[in-house]
């Protein structure tokens, strides 16, 4: 099957770091960009971040810029997110999305609370 | 940055009836516009793209329509099944914002 599969969502302290994975199946990873896209519970979407096939190219938004980090690994067909400096605002359900955003992971939940 | 907005933010319609979506951004993105539907608990669905083409699998019913700063998405005949809250975005620049949503309700 066609499928992204998130991870790595839990609670964690305010200030406080979290590591999120995105493993891809049934494609081929290495040709497409990819993206992360948040939810805060009740909210609507937030585009967080995004990366080309050999990340020559990245983007935040700026409410995240300068803590998170976007990264992948085509021979591993895994896409991460490394969030530092975690803020209660960063509360929020994270979905994996591939580039066109035509095919979105369940999403993890990241939890920044005291 | 890019605004988007959406009108209505809720509605409540009955089965058969046709629903009309707008959203509209701050400035022209010409075509590059997606509609996504979510259930609740569910991730985003993409619905349309490139403000008219539908996803390969998305029923008929559903369509899309404008370029500029403004676009529709049009549900010809309500379905039980389309209970869930839409989401218009752009794809023209970053950050590629979405839409506050619009919550439909099946009467």
């Amino acid at each position: 099957d066609v499928q992204l599969v998130e991870s790595g969502g839990g609670l964690v302290q305010p200030g406080g770091s979290l590591r999120l994975s995105c493993a891809a199946s049934g494609f081929t990873f290495s040709t497409y960009s990819m993206n992360w896209v948040r939810q805060a519970p009740g909210k609507g979407l937030e585009w967080v971040s995004y990366i080309t096939t050999i990340s020559g190219t990245i983007y935040y938004a700026d409410s995240v810029k300068g803590r998170f980090t976007i990264s992948r690994d085509n021979a591993k067909n895994s896409l991460f997110l490394q969030m530092n400096s975690l803020r209660a605002e960063d509360t929020a359900v994270y979905y994996c999305a591939r580039g066109s955003f035509d095919l979105w992971g369940q999403g993890t939940m990241v939890t920044v609370s005291s | 940055d890019i605004q988007m907005t959406q009108s209505p933010s809720s509605l409540s319609a009955s089965v058969g009836d046709r629903v009309t979506i707008t959203c509209r951004a701050s400035q022209s993105i010409s075509t590059y516009l997606n509609w996504y539907q979510q259930k609740p608990g569910k991730a985003p669905k993409l619905l349309i793209y490139a403000a008219s083409t539908l996803q390969s699998g998305v029923p008929s019913r559903f369509s899309g329509s404008g370029s500029g700063t403004d676009s529709t998405l049009t549900i010809r005949s309500l379905q039980p099944e389309d209970l869930a809250t839409y989401y218009c975005q752009q794809s023209y620049s970053t950050p590629y914002t979405f839409g506050p949503g619009t919550k439909l309700e099946i009467k």
